[in-house]
């Protein structure tokens, strides 16, 4: 079984931290993506990292994608009450679309 | 609004029984997923259908199917319901038969086995 990790699995803060979350897999991958699902919502796409080392920019959110392409984390900056959610990976490719277990941010007011 | 729609958003039924989800996917797409989150598994791939065929099989038991019609709505059924199926079922288009373009995801159907 290919494992994709997410960690931390809670985290609850402060409006206006920093926070990073992390992605890691058991082997390598060729591509990642990561989706923002709010509650009661279906998951929405965020970014897909594709190169070994790359980085993508989305507002405050920035993503990288591990120079081995076994890892990728997001970190948030000043985060705010509309960051609450669950972030989920994704790994690809492959038939079977792998999930990792998903990390659900809290920003407090 | 994902474009994907789902019906019934919510569905109470027993043991045993037998339910059928159904999906549709946003206009122009060809590509349906089906997923299944629950607290402790987090969200499951259970199967992908392109353009009526079935595509790529996940962690989908016997007891579940699928099938997506000529018009590209698909349906998930769901038989010999067990309290363990309980759960969130989402269903995802994209439009191309690979899983890694972009999925959209429906509002999900919340199933409660009693």
């Amino acid at each position: 079984t290919q494992l994709l990790e997410q960690s931390p699995q809670f985290l609850s803060i402060q409006e206006g931290e920093n926070l990073t979350v992390y992605c890691n897999s058991s082997s390598v991958f060729s591509s990642l993506q990561w989706y923002r699902q709010e509650p009661g919502e279906g998951p929405v796409l965020l970014v897909t990292v594709v190169t070994g080392g790359e980085v993508k920019k989305l507002k405050r959110l920035t993503f990288q994608f591990g120079d081995a392409r076994k890892d990728s984390s997001l970190h948030i900056t000043a985060a705010q009450p509309g960051d609450t959610g669950l972030y989920l990976c994704v790994r690809y490719p492959g038939d079977n679309l792998f999930f990792g277990t998903g990390t659900r941010l809290t920003v407090i007011p | 609004d994902s474009g994907v729609t789902q019906t019934p958003k919510h569905l109470i039924t027993a043991t045993g029984q037998r339910v059928t989800l159904r999906c549709s996917p946003r206009s122009g797409d060809l590509s349906v997923y089906w997923y299944q989150q629950s607290l402790d598994q987090g969200l499951q791939f259970l199967i992908q259908y392109y353009n009526g065929e079935e595509r790529a099989k996940g962690n989908i038991l016997e007891r579940f199917s699928a099938q997506q019609f000529p018009d590209l709505h698909s349906e998930l059924n769901l038989s010999s319901l067990e309290l363990g199926d309980s759960a969130l079922y989402f269903c995802a288009s994209s439009r191309l038969d690979s899983g890694a373009s972009e999925q959209y995801f429906g509002p999900g159907t919340r199933l409660t086995v009693t």
